[in-house]
């Protein structure tokens, strides 16, 4: 099975930095991956797909990069609604599952 | 706009059992592939389990497989998740959760609200 590894676990920043969190899975899994944000109570929302690919109605100060088994979601001028747990997920092959998450919190 | 609903969620002692039920709204709901996720207090994701669009195909999670089976109705617009021999560690919030369409190379575009099961005597 694949195995998802996120970093940091948590990441302390201020309004207005550029942020990154990385993503590396234990396998190739090309370009099948996913980056959702949840807030606490809430679920979880779709940010990215296949690796790069903004969803509809994302900020574009969200982008993501990488294939293969490395992999990166970056904001840029990070925003007071931002501040939140970010997932990795690969859905290349069976089971899909997700990285332990990121948790960005206000300096 | 596409809505997903959870219910059926609860307190139910260990080797208890429950059926957790997600009714779908907005979108042809015969035409997509559906999974559960699930979220312990304080904790990640976790995929739990997948049935294509016309139920034919079915996986779980190693964690659940021989204790919870997921089934739909595509007549109802609904998913369903029946757990059985319950354990403290299925305490979590459960989502059902739309993929992007009939592939399974797509990502979870859609989420419930979710569902909160604690396992406790």
């Amino acid at each position: 099975d694949v195995q998802m590894t996120q970093s940091p676990s948590t990441l302390s920043a201020s309004v207005g930095d550029r942020v990154t969190i990385t993503c590396r899975a234990s396998q190739s899994i090309s370009s099948w991956l996913a980056w959702y944000q949840q807030k606490p109570g809430k679920a979880p929302r779709l940010l990215i797909y296949q690796a790069s690919n903004l969803e509809g109605g994302v900020p574009s100060r969200f982008s993501g990069s990488g294939s293969g088994t490395d992999f990166t979601l970056t904001i840029n001028s990070l925003q007071p609604d931002d501040f939140a747990t970010y997932y990795c997920q690969q859905y290349n092959s069976y089971p899909w599952p997700f990285g332990q998450g990121t948790k960005v919190e206000i300096k | 706009q596409v809505q997903l609903v959870e219910s059926g969620g609860g307190l139910v002692e260990p080797g208890g059992s429950l059926r957790l039920s997600c009714e779908a709204s907005g979108f042809t709901f015969s035409d997509y592939y559906m999974s559960w996720i699930r979220q312990a207090p304080g904790r990640g994701l976790e995929w739990i389990s997948y049935i294509s669009n016309s139920g034919s195909a079915i996986y779980y999670a190693d964690s659940v497989k021989g204790r919870f089976t997921i089934s739909r109705d595509n007549a109802k617009n609904s998913l369903y998740l029946q757990m059985n021999s319950l354990r403290a560690e299925d305490t979590a919030i459960y989502y059902c959760a739309r993929k992007g369409g009939a592939a399974l190379h797509t990502p979870f575009e859609y989420w419930g609200q979710g569902s909160l099961v604690t396992v406790s005597s």
